[in-house]
């Protein structure tokens, strides 16, 4: 069973903070998804890292793969309240059809 | 615009009846669509993978007759909850794989079911 562990689990900080949250694993992932999700909707995709070492970014958001693929992280520059939700990343390949999911980072951004 | 809809994004049943969650990808076809449930301030729980044309794949603990799940189209998954209890109420969410994206996968908006 592939295990992907994020963290932090919950993380509340002040407007213009910077931020970084961690998806580690054992298993190698042929891509890796991060999706945010507000209450009572779907989760909606931020962004795809396939090559291992590949940075992308996204506005004040910027993913990372490892190196080796095992492993990803999301900073946020200057953190604003619309970026309040939850994040999660999901790992893609190893053999599954479907995504092994973090659980998730809470991220409040206080006013 | 959403490429995956699902619907009702909101039911209330009664204890002891059936409901039925629709999964529609709207301008692709899915083989494989994947259902999940969500608890309050958690992540997605995979319950099941669905293969057109074919048995769902259940994950360890998920009773699959009481969770039915039917894929009969390329474009449309449904999961029916049977016999519902009020701890099945939950948020459940489908995904479907986008194969002309690179297989990224994209979810539906989710539906609220609360069971009384």
């Amino acid at each position: 069973t592939q295990l992907l562990e994020q963290s932090p689990q919950f993380l509340s900080i002040q407007e213009g903070e910077n931020l970084t949250v961690y998806c580690n694993s054992s298993s190698v992932f042929s891509s890796l998804q991060w999706y945010r999700q507000e209450p009572g909707e779907g989760p909606v995709l931020l962004v795809t890292v396939v090559t291992g070492g590949e940075v992308k970014k996204l506005k004040r958001l910027t993913f990372q793969f490892g190196d080796a693929r095992k492993d990803s992280s999301l900073h946020i520059t200057a953190a604003q309240p619309g970026d309040t939700g939850l994040y999660l990343c999901a790992g893609a390949g190893g053999g599954a059809d479907g995504l092994t999911f973090g659980k998730g980072t809470h991220l409040i951004i206080q006013p | 615009g959403a490429v995956v809809s699902q619907h009702p994004s909101r039911v209330i049943c009664k204890s002891g009846t059936s409901v039925k969650i629709e999964c529609r990808s709207l301008d692709f076809q899915a083989t494989t669509m994947f259902w999940y449930r969500q608890f309050p301030k958690q992540s997605l729980m995979l319950m099941a993978t669905s293969n057109e044309g074919s048995k769902a794949t259940y994950e360890q603990g998920v009773e699959k007759d009481k969770f039915l799940i039917n894929h009969a189209s390329l474009t449309l998954s449904t999961l029916t909850v049977t016999s519902a209890h009020p701890e099945d109420s939950s948020f459940y969410i489908c995904s479907a794989s986008r194969l002309s994206s690179g297989n990224t996968i994209y979810f539906g908006e989710g539906s609220w079911l609360t069971v009384v």
